[in-house]
């Protein structure tokens, strides 16, 4: 899998929109973007995925560079509530037997009131 | 929903004791994960297992096995545990096809004295 940077922390103003970026100079074709987020004490939550293709869901917006060497995760509106480690994953959609997940150290977004 | 249920939140266990931590999934899912979990290294994958009774070695298997005899219960054990396994240990299950988000539990975090 490739290996990602982030950012070590981040702040952002509550309302605002948060962007979170990832560098991935060394993806390859076949492999997607993850992002997760971890709330404090909490596990893991799944948040947002892509190929190539910019993404939107109920909870944030994925935008890949054409090149795909990079991402930002945008959250519209933050809430203190989004206050929580952000983790930029990528690996290849389909491992024959598994589909294991490779974590880094992540962002650590604070939302400021 | 779906749920992943770890056995215990807080765990203390004495040096040199078997360590049994217990993850149950409820949404009949092919892949199950362990991860532990220490402040500056992120996530660290210890064993996935993507079928009844198979295993593979994450990042740091040394000190762990594993066991999956039943599709929704997937066991990590610390044979002689160590004062360097106090950790946050977490489980996380996904379907075994492409694409798919990993659901995580809410954590064990387990001290060894």
């Amino acid at each position: 899998d490739a290996k990602t940077t982030q950012p070590p922390s981040m702040d952002c103003a509550e309302g605002r929109a948060a962007n979170l970026p990832c560098n991935h100079s060394t993806i390859s074709g076949n492999e997607y973007v993850y992002w997760y987020r971890q709330i404090h004490s909490q596990g893991p939550q799944y948040i947002i995925h892509g190929l190539k293709n910019n993404e939107t869901n109920e909870m944030a917006s994925l935008i890949i560079t054409e090149d795909r060497k990079s991402s930002t995760l945008i959250l519209p509106h933050a809430t203190l509530r989004d206050t929580a480690v952000y983790y930029c994953i990528v690996r290849v959609a389909w491992v024959a037997g598994a589909n294991n997940l490779f974590f880094g150290t992540g962002t650590r977004l604070t939302v400021i009131p | 929903d779906v749920k992943v249920t770890q056995s215990s939140r807080y765990l203390v266990k004495r040096t040199g004791e078997k360590v049994f931590l217990e993850c149950v999934q409820d949404m009949d899912h092919e892949n199950m994960f362990w991860y532990r979990q220490d402040p500056g290294l992120g996530l660290r994958l210890i064993y996935f297992s993507y079928d009844v009774k198979m295993k593979e070695k994450g990042d740091i298997p040394e000190g762990y096995s594993v066991s999956r005899e039943k599709k929704e219960r997937f066991s990590l054990i610390l044979e002689s545990a160590s004062t360097n396994q106090t950790s946050m240990y977490l489980c996380a299950s996904s379907l075994g096809q492409r694409n798919t988000e990993a659901f995580f539990g809410q954590g064990t975090r387990l001290t060894v004295v």
